[in-house]
């Protein structure tokens, strides 16, 4: 079963514009981690936060962990051409020790 | 980086036949996956392995085995494939050590069962 549900499933920008994609969960959660997709390949890890957190950031990437609203999100700055791919995050159990669950995805495409 | 390489790229085959998915990696990570990615689901979890000969079941293990002889191979096999395992097959290791943290990903099997 998934545990973690982006909204929405597709978004559309302009380059220059940011982008904001969101991901609610359901159960109590060790950390969370959001992973990228361009077409054709393999995910690739962005940032990962733990329960204990409330905002980490990574270049242009922000992203906030609210607990007591199971959900999280993820903002793109100044976004670029090249950000456009498929966004997803993933979820730990509380115990920690389980495999990440993911969510099924956001769209993003960023036109020039 | 970790060097993940998974064959074949490609694959199509017929209903009914044995499939054996390779992936390899180069870095003596203890933790390897393998996940399948399909429209509308998303990234789900077969299995998972845990060191050598250690292995565990995930969200969709039905109709799939596994095996890890050797720390750098960790083999997917549907025993007899049918139209429904056509995926996106994706290994992954993590590179953070823990079973849970900074998965790096393949570049995928496109499997087609006919």
């Amino acid at each position: 079963s998934q545990q973690g549900e982006e909204d929405p499933q597709a978004l559309s920008i302009q380059e220059g514009e940011n982008a904001t994609m969101n991901c609610s969960y359901k159960t109590s959660i060790n950390n969370l981690q959001w992973y990228r997709q361009n077409s054709g390949r393999g995910l690739v890890h962005l940032i990962l936060i733990r329960s204990n957190e409330r905002e980490k950031h990574s270049g242009r990437l922000r992203v906030t962990l609210d607990t007591s609203k199971k959900s999280s999100s993820l903002l793109i700055t100044a976004s670029r051409a090249a950000d456009t791919a498929s966004y997803f995050c993933a979820t730990v159990s509380l115990s920690g020790n389980t495999p990440l669950v993911f969510g099924k995805g956001t769209r993003l495409s960023v036109i020039a | 980086d970790a060097g993940i390489t998974q064959s074949p790229r490609h694959k199509v085959t017929e209903t009914g036949t044995p499939v054996t998915l390779r992936c390899h990696q180069t870095e003596n990570h203890r933790y390897m996956y393998w996940y399948r990615q399909d429209p509308g689901h998303g990234l789900r979890l077969i299995h998972y392995s845990y060191g050598v000969k250690d292995t565990d079941k995930g969200e969709v293990s039905d109709g799939y085995s596994v095996s890890r002889s050797k720390t750098e191979d960790f083999l997917l096999t549907l025993e007899s494939a049918t139209s429904s395992q056509t995926s996106v097959y994706f290994c992954a290791i993590s590179e953070s050590g823990k079973v849970n943290e900074k998965l790096f990903f393949g570049s995928g099997t496109q499997l087609s069962v006919l």
